[in-house]
């Protein structure tokens, strides 16, 4: 089975900051990666596939990058609406969620 | 617009049984492969099964495996899990998920229901 490694677990920033969130697969799965964000009492919702394409109306400041194993969730500047949870998915093989990453107001 | 509905969800005892449902609408079932997935509370996503469209493959996470049976029932457009011989751990809120299985996305989960509550307790 692949596991998948999201760091860091817990992240405090501000509004404007530019956010980084690390994925790390157990092994390759190429780029069959994809990104979700999570809202309180809210199902998730899709914000990168491919490890590096934007789901239609996700907003651009969100980018992703990686290949292989290791793989990142970039937001360029932190906007309210951006406090979440957010996490890695593989499907190269079957699917495989990371532990999450929650963005919290700093 | 695509709506998934769950149901089913509720308190048992461990060793209970439960079927799950969702209800599927706004596209076409049948050509959808479906998950479910869950959330135990506080906690992350876990990946639980998988169907294909036709219902006739399915793929289960190991901590399930032998427990748990998915299916489906297209011209009803829904989607079933059974849970026998639940335990504790397996209490959490319980997604259905359509799979958008695209040349160029991969098989990424890109509509989900708003989920039902599980909880094994005695």
């Amino acid at each position: 089975d692949i596991q998948m490694t999201q760091s860091p677990s817990t992240l405090s920033a501000s509004v404007g900051d530019r956010v980084t969130i690390t994925c790390r697969a157990s092994q390759s799965i190429s780029s069959w990666l994809a990104w979700y964000q999570q809202k309180p009492g809210k199902a998730p919702k899709v914000l990168i596939y491919k490890a590096s394409s934007l789901e239609s109306g996700v907003p651009s400041r969100f980018s992703g990058s990686g290949f292989g194993t290791e793989f990142t969730l970039t937001i360029s500047s932190l906007q309210p609406d951006d406090f979440a949870t957010y996490y890695c998915q593989q499907y190269n093989s079957l699917w495989t969620f990371g532990q999450g990453t929650k963005v919290e107001i700093k | 617009e695509v709506r998934l509905v769950e149901s089913g969800g509720g308190l048992v005892q461990p060793g209970g049984s439960l079927r799950l449902s969702c209800a599927a609408s706004g596209f076409t079932f049948n050509t959808y492969e479906m998950n479910w997935v869950r959330q135990a509370p506080g906690k992350g996503l876990e990946w639980v099964s998988y169907i294909s469209s036709s219902g006739d493959t399915m793929y289960y996470a190991d901590s399930v495996k032998g427990r748990f049976t998915i299916s489906r029932d297209n011209p009803r457009n829904s989607l079933y899990l059974q849970m026998n011989s639940l335990r504790a751990e397996d209490t959490a809120l319980y997604y259905c998920a359509r799979v958008l299985n695209d040349v160029l996305t991969g098989q990424i989960f890109d509509y989900w229901g708003q989920g039902t509550l599980v909880t094994v307790s005695s």
